[in-house]
């Protein structure tokens, strides 16, 4: 199994609306992340889970949540989100590759809107 | 993280003509890797290259790191529709983590 999957695909919520977006992979990577990708542009760092810890927050807003439940699981709670935040969000998980290489392999994807 | 320009934008082409797509960093990169994302799709790791000067190729498509390791190029020779797509080269961010360049979105009108 070399896939990372994602639900929803598609995710339409308005800004009272609490939801959470799945991942899961059975790949054994011990890293996985959250990117936000607005159409046209490059995906966009969120989140970094390193063996189930988050490593890394870029300066996400709060009503972004994360969470590990264990190795293969990530998810990613919405609360009060703003239309500015209407993007496809991958979820991404990596494995190294020889002494300095990594290999990331990301999900489809949930397409979120927010109204 | 490390920084990456990534040229042209976008790029039309005929089938059959010839593609790149160029990444540069003001400074050294200790790894660069490429992603494609097809249109409605996500991004799929192509490569990571790692040496000086190292040339790589996957069938039609070759990648190459520059000898002061602050460039890198993806070349596609003969493209097909199949290859149309956005080119991400992506530089170290930080442990494990890839900086995206902007993409080079490529048409290629058959």
């Amino acid at each position: 199994d070399t896939e990372v999957t994602q639900t929803p695909k598609h995710l339409v919520m308005g800004m009272t609306n609490k939801k959470s977006l799945k991942c899961e992979q059975h790949m054994g990577h011990r890293a996985m992340y959250w990117y936000k990708q607005k159409a046209k542009k490059p995906p966009e760092l969120m989140f970094v889970y390193s063996y189930e810890k988050l490593s890394i927050n870029e300066s996400v807003p709060s009503r972004f949540s994360p969470e590990c439940p264990n190795s293969s699981l990530l998810n990613l709670h919405l609360h009060a989100l703003q239309p500015e935040d209407s993007a496809l969000y991958l979820c991404a998980s990596s494995r190294t590759i020889g002494t300095s290489g990594y290999e990331q392999y990301f999900g489809p994807g949930t397409r979120l809107t927010v109204t | 993280g490390q920084q990456v320009m990534q040229i042209p934008q976008y790029q039309h082409v005929q089938e059959g003509e010839d593609f790149t797509t160029y990444c540069n960093s003001s400074t050294t990169l200790s790894n660069i890797q490429w992603y494609k994302q097809r249109p409605g799709g996500h991004p799929v790791f192509l490569i990571q290259l790692v040496k000086s000067g190292e040339v790589k190729k996957q069938k039609r498509l070759t990648f190459q790191f520059g000898e002061a390791k602050k460039n890198s190029s993806l070349h596609i020779t003969a493209t097909q529709t199949t290859d149309v797509g956005t080119y991400f080269c992506a530089g170290p961010g930080g442990s494990y983590i890839p900086t995206f360049g902007r993409g080079t979105s490529l048409i290629v009108h058959p």
